[in-house]
């Protein structure tokens, strides 16, 4: 069965410094891989995906996340937090050996400090 | 265009009351998903509809609840006699087709069941 760990359930982050949100999957085949963000009382807003190809990947809002299948990871990144950033992420794997549906993570949950 | 909408926003039923909440996907997008989040489960896949396939039920908790999907498009949830473990956002989502295109979210249905 596949799964999704994220192994931090908080984070805490001062505004223009560094973010790296970890992510963990298990997943029997060729894994689609997402991100995506919300913000309170909204719904879920994708930052980025991978498919295929290139293991960097360039989302929106300045974040990119590296798949190391190796490691079966795919971290989220950005280089300098804004105080928007503020939010809850969650990393996600689906693919056609799922049946399509996604597997979310238990999410990780940002604060920004001024 | 128009993103994924739902309604109602909030709904607060009593216990063992019937609720419908209803899901307009993106225009033209053929793949529809519901979905649970709650604060003890977090989020939780419940049914897929594709084209005109039969739809993947695998992920419904009880046969309280069910779900359509008429004319390829409009999608209602319904959930019969609920209970207060039914309380969740309840988030709907749409792709252009199954398989290797992400998943695009409305902002879900938050329900109360007292």
């Amino acid at each position: 069965a596949q799964s999704v760990t994220q192994p931090d359930i908080h984070i805490t982050v001062s505004e223009g410094a560094s973010l790296e949100l970890r992510c963990n999957y298990s997943y029997g085949a060729t894994p689609y891989l997402f991100w995506y963000v919300q913000s309170p009382g909204q719904g879920l807003q994708l930052l980025l995906k991978y498919f295929s190809g290139d293991t960097l990947v360039q989302g929106i809002k300045g974040f990119e996340a590296e798949f190391k299948r190796s490691q079966s990871s795919f971290n989220l990144r950005k280089p300098s937090v804004h105080w928007s950033d503020a939010a809850e992420y969650f990393c996600a794997v689906g693919g056609k050996a799922a049946g399509n549906k996604l597997t979310f993570g238990g999410g990780t949950r940002v604060l920004v400090k001024p | 265009g128009a993103g994924v909408s739902q309604s109602p926003s909030n709904k607060v039923t009593e216990k063992g009351k019937d609720v419908e909440l209803r899901c307009d996907p993106i225009s033209g997008h053929t793949a529809l998903y519901w979905y649970r989040q709650s604060l003890g489960q977090g989020l939780e896949f419940l049914i897929y509809f594709q084209g005109n396939s039969a739809p993947d039920k695998s992920g419904l908790p009880s046969d309280r609840f069910s779900a359509e999907r008429t004319g390829g498009s409009v999608s209602t949830l319904t959930i019969q006699r609920t209970q207060q473990e039914d309380s969740a956002v309840y988030l709907c989502a749409s792709s252009p087709l199954a398989g290797a295109y992400e998943q695009y979210f409305g902002p879900g249905t938050r329900l109360t069941v007292t």
